[in-house]
């Protein structure tokens, strides 16, 4: 089973600065990773796809990178309501699996 | 507008079972597959379970296979997870969510689902 680090496990930050979020696979996975919002009390929302890829409604500030084994997540400028815990998300092969998550706080 | 809404969570002794229901609307529930997905109070996001559009591919976690069964109802919009054997360690929130090629694009708010005697 291939296993998903991220890092930081919190990121303290202020609204207007840029927030990079890492996730480290234990192998390749090409571009199969997504990223996934969540905040307290509500569901996850799915944010990239496909490593970079943004889903339907996601502001342009969002953006994904990398492949292989390594992933970054940005948001280029937080606005108050980014800060949320984000999960990445890995679809090669069964069981499909998720990182431990990133807490954005303020 | 795209809709999941689970019921059918609440609290049980281990060892029982439960069934949670998952009601579709707003897309063509016969064209995409449905996951389960639990987090545990304060901890991250665990995948358990699969089932394909038409029901005929299933695939489980490892800590629930054996115990946990999907199934989907295509007359009702229904998706279902039967729970049987419950664990401590079952007790978590429950989404049910649509698949996008094994990612997850729409979810329920979820139901909780807690096993204590």
């Amino acid at each position: 089973e291939i296993v998903l680090t991220q890092s930081p496990a919190t990121l303290s930050l202020s609204p207007g600065e840029r927030a990079t979020l890492s996730c480290r696979a234990s192998q390749s996975v090409s571009s199969y990773l997504a990223w996934y919002q969540q905040k307290p009390g509500q569901a996850p929302r799915l944010l990239i796809f496909d490593a970079s890829n943004r889903a339907t409604g996601i502001p342009a500030r969002f953006s994904g990178s990398g492949s292989g084994t390594d992933f970054t997540l940005t948001i280029s400028s937080l606005e108050p309501e980014d800060f949320a815990v984000y999960y990445c998300q890995l679809r090669t092969n069964w069981p499909l699996t998720f990182g431990g998550g990133t807490k954005v706080e303020i | 507008q795209v809709h999941l809404v689970e019921s059918g969570g609440g609290v049980v002794q281990p060892g029982r079972s439960l069934r949670l229901s998952c009601a579709a609307s707003g897309f063509t529930f016969t064209s995409f597959g449905l996951h389960w997905v639990r987090q545990a109070p304060g901890k991250g996001l665990e995948w358990m379970t699969f089932i394909s559009y038409d029901g005929t591919n299933k695939y489980y976690a490892d800590s629930v296979k054996g115990r946990f069964t999907i199934s989907r109802d295509s007359s009702k919009n229904t998706l279902f997870l039967q729970m049987n054997t419950l664990r401590a360690e079952d007790t978590a929130v429950y989404y049910c969510a649509r698949d996008f090629s094994y990612y997850f694009d729409t979810w329920g708010q979820g139901t909780l689902v807690t096993v204590s005697s």
